[in-house]
């Protein structure tokens, strides 16, 4: 089945460097992704990888996925205040109905200044 | 372009009512869901339409009902609300192909007493 694991609370300081974590279980994944919620929002997608690849960066994102742990993370360089929000994993099976995405539990980045 | 709207913003219900949350989208996508998201559990989908004239249960679908009334709108019916009900639920849309990102509504917080 499909299971998806985070920490629930990170903080850190303005400027530092975040790294956010996620577990999932199914290695049938096609694409990875990261989602952000700010405060009162719905999810905005903030970037993704797809399953055969190790690394993506975007500015100042990077997501390293290890398919051999089935561990996803994204970090975040210089963080600022406006990082503060919810950010969610998920994943993506082929043929998992409408190619229905799964969820991890949302870890909740508190940057401090 | 709208992207992806929902109505209400916010609603009150006391046990055993009805309601009706509506979501459009004008993406022109195939695929639409019903996600309602609770503290520490992320979101579960509740259900799904895979493209017009279709829907499907997902995750946690019981005591919910849905219909896909043509390819713009998916809407939510609780037809007795119940207090464990209460959340916030997420409209959310796909297209075809690319990398199966779905781009979700601002959201409808639902309080039954």
């Amino acid at each position: 089945g499909e299971d998806v694991e985070q920490s629930l609370f990170l903080s850190v300081r303005e400027g530092d460097s975040s790294v956010i974590n996620c577990t999932y279980t199914d290695s049938s994944s096609t694409y990875l992704y990261w989602y952000k919620q700010e405060p009162g929002a719905g999810l905005q997608l903030l970037t993704y990888i797809f399953s055969n690849m190790d690394m993506k960066q975007d500015q100042r994102l990077t997501v390293l996925l290890n398919k051999k742990d089935k561990h996803l993370s994204l970090r975040i360089a210089d963080t600022q205040t406006g990082d503060s929000a919810i950010y969610f994993c998920a994943e993506s099976m082929r043929g998992a109905g409408a190619n229905n995405l799964f969820f991890g539990t949302g870890t909740r980045l508190t940057v401090i200044p | 372009n709208a992207g992806v709207t929902q109505t209400p913003k916010f609603q009150v219900l006391k046990t055993g009512q009805s309601m009706t949350l509506q979501c459009a989208q004008d993406m022109n996508h195939n695929s639409m869901y019903w996600y309602r998201q609770d503290p520490g559990m992320g979101l579960r989908l509740i259900y799904y339409s895979a493209s017009e004239g279709t829907t499907d249960k997902g995750e946690v679908p019981n005591g919910y009902n849905v219909s896909r009334l043509n390819k713009r709108e998916f809407s939510l019916r609780l037809e007795s609300a119940a207090p464990s009900q209460t959340s916030v639920y997420f409209c959310a849309s796909r297209g075809i192909g690319g990398n199966y990102e779905q781009y979700f509504g601002p959201g409808t917080r639902l309080t039954v007493t």
